[in-house]
């Protein structure tokens, strides 16, 4: 079984909707992140946080929200979903500290009509 | 302004054919460099860890090398399950606590 998944794998939606990326682990780590990944860019990091009750803002949270509602989960929406924000998305998790070793999931491709 | 850059971009081999990745870094205070690989439409998966200059890693096929500006991700004789996406980040001590860069990449086509 995989130790970080990502629900959806896939999305399609339309602009203007709110829309929701879960991230799930079996790690035992408290670290967890959300990135997006675009041809020619990277991985960039939108938001993480370290335990619970800590959220940060990344390199391009704009547009998104986050919510930890457990050492095991962090979602990822975004408000009023627009084009530019089709990409790939990654949760990552490591374990003591801070952007150590990444551990990711599978990516959930988000495609924004 | 810190900075991660890979070359090159993308590089085809013969299976058998010996090369090298490239890793060049401009961040202050580095922590850690770090090589992971990336299959299409799959997340980046762990290869290897730095921390400090003349430090290597070997797995299999590939053996990873730093030094104060760059590291070197060493392929010997790659095999077609070789071919992959093969992603270099660094981490370093900031203003604001740690922070991570990822550089862009290299895509790696090993053929039969």
């Amino acid at each position: 079984d995989a130790d970080v998944t990502q629900t959806p794998r896939n999305r399609i939606t339309k602009t203007g909707k709110r829309i929701m990326l879960e991230c799930s682990q079996t790690k035992g780590h408290d670290r967890m992140y959300w990135y997006r990944q675009d041809p020619g860019l990277g991985l960039r990091l939108i938001y993480y946080s370290f335990d619970v009750k800590d959220i940060n803002k990344g390199e391009i949270s704009d547009g998104y929200s986050v919510s930890r509602q457990a050492q095991a989960k962090f979602s990822l929406s975004l408000e009023s979903a627009i084009p530019n924000q089709t990409a790939l998305y990654f949760c990552a998790t490591s374990r003591n500290q801070a952007f150590e070793t990444q551990y990711f999931g599978p990516g959930t491709r988000l495609l924004v009509l | 302004e810190d900075q991660v850059t890979q070359s090159p971009e993308a590089l085809r081999l013969q299976e058998g054919e010996s090369s090298s990745l490239n890793c060049s870094y401009t961040v202050s205070g580095l922590r850690g460099l770090f090589w992971y690989r990336q299959d299409p439409g799959k997340g980046p998966e762990f290869l290897f860890t730095l921390y400090s200059a003349g430090e290597e890693k070997e797995k299999e096929r590939l053996k990873a090398t730093l030094t104060k500006k760059e590291s070197f991700l060493h392929i010997t004789a790659p095999k077609p399950e070789d071919s992959a996406t093969y992603l270099c980040a660094v981490q370093f001590l900031s203003n604001s606590g740690y922070a991570l860069n990822f550089g862009k990449g290299t895509s790696l086509l090993v053929t039969p």
